[in-house]
This record gives C-alpha cells, structure tokens and sequence, in this order.
C-alpha cells in the first residue's frame, strides 16, 4: 500500500525568506503524480505543484519549486521568498496512474507553515 | 481547470438528523471523491463515486452512515445520517481532471453537530 509522510507537523519562516517542507512517500508503482496542495484558512484545497515521476526534471511554479528525489522517495517543496498569504497548511499527495488505479489521492498528515512579518 | 460548487459551506445540526451535501461540477467527469477533514488533520476518503454505479466505500465508512448519490457526470450528493458530535468536521469533494493532471476540490461544508 502507498504512504505518504510529512514528517514536520508546524514550520515558521520570516517573511521573504526561503523554508522548504518534507515529504516522503512509499510505493511500488513506476507510474505515479505527486501533487503538493495548500489550504488556508478559507478551507479551499489549492494546488500548488505537481510531478510526474517519469520526469527527471523538477517542477517550478514561480516562487515554489520541488525537489524530487525518485530514488530516495522524496518530493520536498521550497517556497522562495515567502508572503505572508502562503500562511496555510500544506499537503503532499500521491496518485498511482498504473493500470488498476482507482485515482484515489493518498495525503500526508500536513504541515502548518506561518509566515511571519 | 473543473470548476466546483458545493453546498452549503457550513452548518449546524441536532444530533440524530442527516445532512446533504451537494457538488456541481461545470464539465462531465467520470469520477468524484468524498473527504472527511477533522480538526486540524489530513482528508481521508470517503468514497469513490462513478456516475451509473454503486460509490466505492473506505474502510471505516458504510453506505448507511454515508450515502452517496451520482445521478449524472456533473453532479454529486453525500448524506451524513444520523450524526453525532464525532462527525463534525468538514467534507469536501473532489474531481480528477482529464489526464490525471491535477484534482479540484470543492470549497468544503463545515458541519458541525450539536
């Protein structure tokens, strides 16, 4: 079965700093997503970067870029230049896309990042 | 990307009454997935419906307790029944984009039972 573990329940970072958040995963499949989402306080689920694992390249979107380590089954996100509007819980997430897959989406625990001015 | 409404956003409920919650999809798509959110934790899912079938239900969670109707590739309802104060959390739904490409979810129901 996949897991998925964030291992670092609260994090901190002065604003315009850079933090990084951990992740690892357990699988045997070959063909997977891994998606990092983030969740205000509105509640709204937001993406925020996805991988493909048949991608050696790492995903960038503006100020967040992963490194994706498929070896060592680690996929951590850094944040650049943190706004105080990135205050959010984050979560890592794994979709299998090998056949039988049911396109569940297996989350961490969640890491609760404050941005402080 | 899809876009989801669900309904409502938040409410409170006696103990011992059921609740329905409902997503609208704006484009068809095969399957939608109920989470729970509790307090301060990660979604765990529900089920897994598929329009034209029977939801696909976690361990832990039974289609008394949480039935699901998809009536159509747009739309989707989850029932709390019968709550208790250990339901109180908030339920979203979710859909996988074409591909596989990411998931939207639903803005999400705060429930709260008294």
């Amino acid at each position: 079965a996949q897991t998925v573990t964030q291992s670092q329940p609260e994090m901190s970072v002065q604003e315009a700093e850079t933090v990084t958040l951990s992740c690892t995963y357990d699988t045997s499949e070959s063909n997977y997503y891994l998606f990092w989402y983030k969740q205000p306080p509105s509640r709204q689920m937001i993406l925020v970067i996805r991988q493909e694992a048949y991608k050696q390249q790492n995903a960038t979107e503006n100020r967040f870029s992963v490194n994706f380590q498929k070896a060592a089954k680690s996929f951590s996100l850094k944040i650049s230049d943190s706004q105080l509007g990135d205050t959010a819980m984050y979560f890592c997430a794994f979709v299998g896309r090998g056949s039988g897959n049911t396109g569940k989406l297996i989350f961490g625990q969640g890491t609760t990042l404050q941005v402080k001015p | 990307s899809a876009v989801i409404s669900q309904k409502p956003s938040r409410d409170i409920c006696q103990r011992g009454t059921s609740l329905t919650i409902q997503c609208q999809v704006d484009s068809q798509v095969t399957m939608m997935f109920w989470y729970r959110q509790q307090p301060g934790q990660s979604l765990t899912l529900i089920a897994t419906a598929n329009q034209g079938s029977e939801a696909t239900y976690e361990s832990g969670f039974v289609i008394d307790k949480f039935p699901i109707s998809r009536p159509n590739l747009t739309f989707s309802t989850l029932t709390v029944s019968n709550m208790s104060p250990e339901d109180s959390s908030i339920y979203l739904c979710s859909v996988d984009e074409v591909g596989g490409y990411g998931y939207t979810f639903g803005s999400g129901t705060r429930l709260t039972v008294v």
